[in-house]
């Protein structure tokens, strides 16, 4: 069974330019989150999608977007790129959204390495 | 205060020794995750806790709900044990949100 595979590994933009990273969870796997991790604060949650709808949201402006497909692809948009934008970006894939009483396992990708210059 | 902490930051081993890493949050949780990350930057999922203990081949995690604290335990610690260990905890009403700790940087020396 593939992983979550994420593309690309690595990525150079310049400031101002827009970015878009791509993210196909574990076949199956209907839930998508993504993580922003930097060496100053460390692993950050994004967002996470499941069946197309942005389930939640941690605390980032409104320059980080994404989206979910039907085949559960997902992407994740980061427009007018600042350079404290450079950072590893993760995303994860699970079968069933997060809910109170459920606890699933999350299969995280290797990571797109972002660096804005 | 962030809401998990790990100890310590940095921890260097010979090969053979016992490790133990410590996590302690201060929020609610309905799941523990240790995840590793190599060099690379890929993030393994270890394990995944909301009770107990669990044991993977040389790997041992434990958790106690009523103190919020977890410690991964490596056993006959080896070199390629080196990378990050996290710690992350997924809320009571989180969905697949994750809250991470620092991490761990772990080096095991031959």
């Amino acid at each position: 069974k593939a992983g979550v595979t994420q593309t690309p590994r690595y990525l150079i933009k310049t400031r101002g330019q827009q970015v878009t990273l791509s993210c196909s969870p574990i076949s199956g796997h209907r839930s998508v989150s993504w993580y922003q991790q930097t060496p100053g604060q460390g692993l950050q949650f994004l967002f996470e999608y499941f069946s197309e709808t942005q389930r939640n949201k941690g605390n980032f402006p409104g320059r980080f977007s994404g989206r979910q497909f039907s085949n559960s692809r997902s992407e994740m948009n980061v427009s007018t790129l600042e350079l404290g934008d450079s950072a590893l970006y993760l995303c994860a894939s699970s079968s069933k959204p997060g809910q109170v009483s459920m606890n699933t396992e999350a299969f995280f990708g290797q990571g797109t390495r972002l660096t804005v210059v | 205060k962030n809401e998990v902490e790990q100890s310590p930051q940095n921890l260097t081993a010979q090969e053979g020794e016992f490790i133990t890493i410590n996590c302690s949050y201060s929020v609610g949780i309905s799941a523990l995750h240790w995840l590793q990350q190599h060099p690379g930057g890929g993030i393994v999922s270890l394990f995944m806790l909301s009770s107990g203990k669990k044991k993977h081949g040389r790997l041992i995690a434990t958790i106690n709900i009523q103190e919020k604290h977890s410690s991964l335990h490596i056993t006959a610690s080896h070199p390629r044990d080196s990378a990050v260990y996290i710690c992350a905890v997924k809320g009571d009403n989180a969905g697949n949100m994750l809250t991470f700790g620092g991490g761990t940087r772990l080096m095991v020396k031959p």
